[in-house]
């Protein structure tokens, strides 16, 4: 089982709508979930980060944590083509002398439609 | 968040050379990281550049690949040795500032082997 799962997609979403982005994680002990957006090209560029359970929002975009179900997500509110990108789940597991590096999912491709 | 310059940015190198890539933070930083990114794939990571001491590599890399140097909090290198065309892929650098901040990364190296 690979430690960080996103959907691939493509998912397409019309311009305006929500977009709905999903993550999920295996280890338990997961502490800290960062979403990020890497454009064609590009290196990632970090949206948002997330530690406790609920949600987080930050302008169009909202990241929600369920640890029970460790299952993290990210809402676009108000859907634009410019958000058209590669987004990137990533997490980090902090324990005692780990250097708390990030581990990455394969990524979801989101195509927003004009 | 911290500034990351990433040289060089691409490059096409012969087989059987080394290539090293910079990665200078315009701050002092505690973590620094090295990932690979091979094409339509996501990052995976190769090691933790460790400043002072021999950086810690991830299953599957190893130092006489791959050496790193972190003689400072502010920069880093990574050699990729004895270049073949499997290691074509985007080189990229990222730094963490602490449990409350993202992770930034540099502007990625595009490496081609012929």
């Amino acid at each position: 089982q690979k430690e960080v799962e996103q959907n691939s997609g493509p998912l397409s979403v019309p311009e305006g709508a929500i977009a709905s982005l999903n993550c999920t994680y295996s280890d338990r002990g997961s502490q800290s979930f960062f979403w990020y957006r890497q454009y064609s090209g590009k290196s990632p560029e970090l949206i948002m980060f997330i530690y406790s359970n609920g949600d987080k929002e930050d302008g169009r975009f909202t990241a929600q944590l369920n640890k029970a179900s460790q299952y993290v997500s990210l809402l676009i509110r108000d859907s634009q083509p410019s958000d058209s990108a590669t987004y990137l789940c990533a997490v980090r597991l902090e324990a005692s002398g780990s250097a708390r590096q990030l581990t990455f999912g394969s990524g979801t491709q989101l195509t927003v439609l004009p | 968040s911290a500034v990351i310059s990433q040289k060089p940015s691409r490059d096409i190198c012969q087989r059987g050379t080394s290539l090293t890539i910079q990665c200078q933070v315009d701050s002092q930083v505690t973590m620094m990281f090295w990932y690979r990114q091979q094409p339509g794939q996501s990052l995976t990571l190769i090691a933790t550049a460790n400043q002072g001491s021999e950086a810690t590599y991830e299953s599957g890399f190893v130092i006489d690949k791959f050496p790193i140097s972190r003689p400072n909090l502010t920069f880093s290198t990574l050699t990729v040795s004895n270049m073949s065309p499997e290691d074509s892929s985007i080189y990229l650098c990222s730094v963490g500032q602490g449990v409350n901040y993202g992770y930034t990364f540099g502007s990625g190296t595009r490496l081609t082997v012929v």
